[in-house]
């Protein structure tokens, strides 16, 4: 199985700064057709997770540019490039480039 | 607009089953790959299992292989999951979600497994 490691597992972030998570793949997410389906997804408290971007970059409709997805192979990174209250909650990334699908730990980012 | 609506969630014993369901609206139902998903108390997401929207395959996680089903009534635009020998370490918010990808989710049902 693929395991997906993010770090850090918490990350308290000022408003208007930018902030980082990491997510790793123990192996290449590169698939046999040569996609790579890393999704990331945010959860607030109480709420049901919503899928931010697939496919390593491509954000959903209406989530901000503030927010962008990176890397390739087995290193990927999500970054907001200023923090605002509602982005606080719980980020996870997962894969669906190999059965069985697996997701990361998550990290929890919360305002200093 | 996608909607995806749990239901049949509740409290059972060791060893009980519980069988749960997922109207979905908003999108073409019967063309799609749907999936479950789920969240033990304070815990991270795991997949459960998920069925093909086009070639009917299914895929399970092996915590429950055996144990779960999945199907789906595309006539009824209905996802279902059923949980059969269930366990304490089974308690949980179970998501449906649309896609492989977890496009959408559902608000999700609470499974509680206990004596």
């Amino acid at each position: 199985d693929v395991v997906m490691t993010q770090s850090p597992l918490y990350l308290p972030v000022t408003l208007g700064q930018p902030a980082s998570i990491s997510c790793r793949s123990s192996q290449s997410l590169v698939n046999g057709d040569g996609n790579t389906f890393l999704n990331w997804f945010h959860q607030r408290p109480g709420q049901s997770p919503r899928r931010l971007i697939y496919q390593v970059s491509t954000r959903e409709s209406g989530v901000p540019d503030r927010l962008s997805g990176s890397g390739s192979g087995t290193d990927f990174t999500l970054k907001i490039s200023r923090v605002e209250a509602e982005d606080v909650g719980v980020y996870y990334c997962m894969q669906a480039s190999h059965w069985p699908l697996t997701f990361g730990g998550g990290t929890k980012v919360e305002i200093k | 607009e996608v909607q995806l609506l749990e239901s049949g969630g509740g409290s059972v014993q060791p060893g009980g089953s519980l069988r749960l369901s997922c109207a979905a609206s908003g999108f073409t139902f019967s063309s799609f790959d749907m999936s479950w998903g789920r969240q033990a108390p304070g815990k991270g997401l795991e997949w459960v299992a998920s069925f093909g929207g086009r070639d009917t395959a299914t895929y399970y996680a092996d915590s429950v292989k055996g144990r779960f089903s999945i199907s789906k009534d595309n006539s009824k635009n209905t996802l279902f999951l059923q949980m059969n020998n269930l366990r304490a370490e089974d308690t949980a918010v179970y998501y449906c979600a649309k896609g492989y990808h977890f496009d959408s989710w559902g608000q999700g049902a609470l499974v509680t497994v206990s004596s």
